[in-house]
């Protein structure tokens, strides 16, 4: 297994530019979220989706979008980037919506800087 | 508002020495307790959790966790360091109603060797 991949690994973008970060998961679970992490200020939830077509908003949801149209899949997109989102993205995973409990997989992050 | 605290930014220790990392949550209620570890240049990776029974949990690599409910604290311990779990050491709390996870701002632990 993979595990969790996260494509880009880096990437700079320019004010008002518009990208997708992509995250796939080859362990079938169901559950899977959107995490920024910016320097003393821990992870924070963007969005997470508990199966596919089901998505909601986390704690900083604005400014970034999501779909789920399959159980592997979960991009994120930045409609219209800002300084302000530039950080550290994680995306992760967990086998099932009972998620109270569950181990979180991570994938390796993609470092954006917004320009 | 609901918080996770981790009141130790950056924790300097040599070679086996003991380590204690405070974690203090603000919720009530029911709540499931983890601590997660980020070694350098590889994915977050959870150490242990805390959902009901003993409250005192063991974990990867010798780490220990105590969750003492009266006073909102998980604190994260280990007896004896060694170089390798330099590291940044997260805490997160589920409050045991919510898809979510809130995590504290880490601590990044640096072993001398």
């Amino acid at each position: 297994n993979a595990g969790v991949t996260q494509t880009p690994k880096f990437q700079v973008l320019k004010t008002g530019q518009s990208m997708t970060l992509q995250c796939a998961q080859d362990m079938n679970h169901e559950y899977m979220s959107w995490y920024r992490q910016d320097p003393g200020m821990g992870l924070r939830l963007i969005h997470y989706s508990v199966g596919a077509g089901i998505t909601d908003q986390g704690e900083v949801p604005n400014g970034y979008n999501v779909s789920r149209s399959t159980t592997e899949d979960f991009p994120l997109r930045l409609l219209s980037a800002a300084p302000s989102q530039t950080s550290v993205y994680f995306c992760a995973s967990s086998y099932s919506s009972d998620y109270y409990t569950d181990t979180q997989y991570f994938g390796p992050g993609t470092r954006l800087t917004v320009l | 508002a609901q918080s996770v605290s981790q009141h130790n930014h950056h924790v300097i220790l040599s070679e086996a020495a003991s380590l204690e990392l405070g974690c203090n949550y603000s919720y009530g209620g029911t709540v499931n307790l983890f601590w997660y570890v980020q070694y350098p240049g590889q994915h977050l990776q959870l150490l242990l959790k805390y959902f009901s029974g003993d409250p005192l949990v063991k974990g990867i690599k010798g780490f220990e966790a105590e969750f003492i409910k009266s006073k909102f604290s998980f604190n994260l311990r280990k007896p004896s360091v060694q170089w390798s779990d330099t590291a940044e050491y997260f805490c997160a709390v589920n409050p045991g109603s919510a898809r979510q996870l809130t995590f504290g701002s880490g601590t990044q632990l640096t072993v001398l060797p």
